[in-house]
């Protein structure tokens, strides 16, 4: 595997249900971020995670609530998610914190019924 | 008012066309400007960087920063097919707090037809 990766590509939750989206990244960085996508909106930085410490949390609800236990690997645990919550959640890697080059995944689909 | 302000278009071209593709944005601390390039499906990935006022060209690609308009432009020279995608300006303060916060703009739908 290269790149940035994540799993699942697709997924459909009830608002009751609890999921967890994963990414992966293979290129050596020590930033990660989650960016949430909907359609006719400019992406959403939604946290940022520098060597493993969070250092943003952009007013992001408690129900999204993210993981980073290494600089490879970033989690995103959803709990009584909403229909508004809908979108493709992106993750993204670069090599700091910094305004360096962020490298994206394919992003995770999300539809909340 | 938006931070960055982009047109979502649909932009419809012909091969070999030149497209302009525009943002404005409020932030004059903004220093870094981007162009990301996303293709149906997948992530966006980066075409072009500038950092400040000027131009930079790449191949068939030119982006322009134009700081004290807060205007910042990318051309696509004889365009193909191929460059069928959304494309997102992204921009950046250079340090402080928003250290790694990029700003993205709505992002334009192109469409170039044979």
């Amino acid at each position: 595997e290269t790149g940035v990766t994540q799993t699942p590509r697709h997924l459909v939750m009830g608002m009751t249900n609890k999921k967890s989206l994963k990414c992966e990244q293979h290129l050596g960085h020590n930033a990660m971020y989650w960016y949430k996508q909907s359609a006719k909106k400019p992406l959403e930085l939604m946290f940022v995670y520098n060597f493993k410490e969070q250092t943003e949390n952009n007013s992001v609800p408690s129900r999204f609530s993210p993981e980073c236990p290494n600089s490879s690997h970033l989690f995103l645990h959803l709990h009584t998610l909403q229909p508004e919550d809908s979108a493709l959640y992106l993750c993204a890697s670069s090599q700091g914190g910094g305004w360096e080059t962020q490298y994206f995944g394919p992003g995770t689909r999300l539809l909340v019924l | 008012q938006k931070e960055v302000e982009q047109d979502p278009g649909p932009l419809s071209v012909p091969e070999g066309a030149i497209v302009s593709l525009n943002c404005t944005y409020s932030n004059s601390a903004f220093q870094y400007f981007m162009w990301y390039r996303q293709y149906s499906r997948k992530g966006p990935e980066l075409l072009m960087y500038t950092y400040s006022s000027g131009n930079k060209e790449d191949g068939r690609f030119t982006a322009q920063v134009d700081k004290s308009s807060k205007y910042i432009s990318l051309f696509i020279r004889d365009s193909q097919p191929s460059d069928s995608a959304t494309y997102l300006c992204a921009m950046n303060e250079a340090g402080g707090t928003s250290y790694g916060k990029l700003t993205f703009g709505q992002g334009t739908i192109l469409t170039v037809h044979p």
